[in-house]
């Protein structure tokens, strides 16, 4: 069956621009997730959706991170006015269980910001 | 604060050469403790969950086991195939905490 996919998969953006992370989770999947992989570092957690809840939003790194998810399926990742140090590797992961286990994580989008 | 600690950070190995990894957690309010397996380019691929202090599950190869301070990835006789970036991940409430992975390379 499909997994969780990602686009774009690879984007290459300038310093100040801002920028849209897709996330598609596994259909029938309650539970979203997403995370940044900086070069030699572990994941870091970002955001979590639960079905029709409004997200706890404190893991974010600034305000220029904003997530979204529409009808309980597809998220969307906004980054304004990219930095350099937003250069990583974004992760998406769904889970069908209303809490952190077994999650099913998609390709990833790795960010180059110039 | 919440920190997850992996050692070592990588671990060469000889195939059938069996050894374990660790992972130390300081975590208020544990409520799951995750191992998870990465390929170079690809997202993490669930291996375990563990819930409680004296908790083992065993995969093929792979053992994990869990006590109030860490857990432990045991690998039993290891194949090249076995070769990836183990990454273990504490969950204390509405967040995950993973630690640095440790790199594993099994020659044949």
């Amino acid at each position: 069956g499909a997994g969780v996919s990602q686009s774009p998969s690879n984007k290459v953006t300038e310093k100040g621009k801002d920028v849209e992370l897709r996330c598609d989770p596994i259909s029938g999947h309650t539970a979203l997730y997403w995370y940044r992989q900086s070069l030699g570092q572990g994941l870091e957690f970002l955001i979590y959706f639960q079905g029709n809840s409004a997200p706890d939003k404190s893991g974010l790194p600034s305000d220029r991170f904003s997530a979204e998810r529409t009808g309980g399926s597809v998220s969307t990742l906004t980054i304004q006015r990219t930095q350099q140090e937003d250069s990583a590797v974004y992760l998406c992961a769904s889970s069908l269980a209303r809490h952190f286990d077994e999650q099913f994580f998609g390709p990833g989008t790795r960010l180059t910001v110039l | 604060e919440d920190q997850v600690t992996q050692s070592p950070e990588a671990l060469r190995l000889q195939e059938g050469e069996s050894s374990s990894l660790n992972c130390s957690y300081t975590v208020s309010g544990l409520r799951g403790l995750f191992w998870y397996r990465q390929d170079p380019g690809k997202g993490p691929e669930f291996l375990f969950t563990l819930y409680s202090a004296g908790e083992e599950k065993e995969k093929e190869r792979l053992k994990a086991t869990l006590t109030k301070k860490e857990s432990f990835l045991h690998i039993t006789a290891p194949k090249p195939e076995d070769s990836a970036t183990y990454l273990c991940a504490a969950w204390p409430n509405n967040d995950m905490r993973f630690g640095a992975g440790t790199r594993l390379t099994v020659k044949p």
